[in-house]
């Protein structure tokens, strides 16, 4: 199986301010999700890493993967009330090719004005 | 393109009752994943249905159970309700749920169980 912790736990930031959420593996990781959750709904899709080194952006949101570290984060600049919310990281069982995904316990994200 | 959805969106049962939940899936799509979500444990596996045959299975007791549909439509089912399956279950689908596919999740349906 696969562990994921994500750190910190909760965020509280200032409207404007930047921040970064982080997510480690206890093994190689073999692709990383990034999902956004509201409280009680459905997780919606941010970004996909497969390769370590990889960046992707969308909009003011940032994730990098690093193979060695076994770790990706997610950075997202100039932080709006928009942005809050519980930012989850997930990822395949390592060695299959099926899509189960581990998820880690999650980063609350509270911004204020 | 219609989003995964799931209905209920809320459902209230007691102990020792059962219940179905019903997700369907984005369209072309044609793997359908389960998880339970609750405060203590996160977010768990608990099954993955392609083309009708359950492929994948999460370690939760035989209460939960589910099957999907030749249109790719799920449904999962737990017998015997507990309060500890109080939770939001979320399905996702993805073209074939292969590990480098993106799975799309519903909104979920919230089970209390009182």
């Amino acid at each position: 199986s696969q562990e994921l912790e994500q750190s910190p736990q909760s965020l509280i930031v200032q409207e404007g301010k930047n921040l970064t959420i982080n997510c480690t593996s206890s093994k190689t990781l073999y692709g990383l999700y990034w999902y956004k959750q509201k409280y009680g709904e459905g997780l919606i899709f941010l970004m996909m890493l497969q390769k370590g080194g990889e960046e992707k952006s969308h909009e003011k949101i940032t994730a990098k993967l690093d193979e060695k570290k076994q770790q990706s984060s997610l950075h997202i600049t100039a932080s709006q009330p928009s942005h809050a919310g519980i930012y989850l990281c997930g990822a395949p069982d390592r060695g299959s090719t099926l899509g189960r995904l581990y998820f880690g316990r999650g980063t609350q994200l509270t911004v204020w004005p | 393109k219609a989003g995964v959805t799931q209905t209920p969106r809320y459902l209230i049962k007691t102990r020792g009752q059962q219940v179905t939940l019903s997700c369907s899936p984005i369209s072309g799509h044609r793997s359908v994943s389960w998880y339970q979500q609750t405060p203590g444990q996160g977010l768990q596996f608990l099954f993955e249905y392609f083309s009708e045959t359950q492929r994948n299975k999460g370690n939760f007791p035989g209460r939960f159970s589910g099957r999907q549909f030749s249109n790719s439509r799920s449904e999962m089912n737990v017998s015997t309700l507990e309060l500890g399956d109080s939770a939001l279950y979320l399905c996702a689908s993805s073209l074939a749920g292969l590990a480098q596919e993106t799975q799309y999740f519903g909104p979920g349906t919230r089970l209390l169980v009182l």
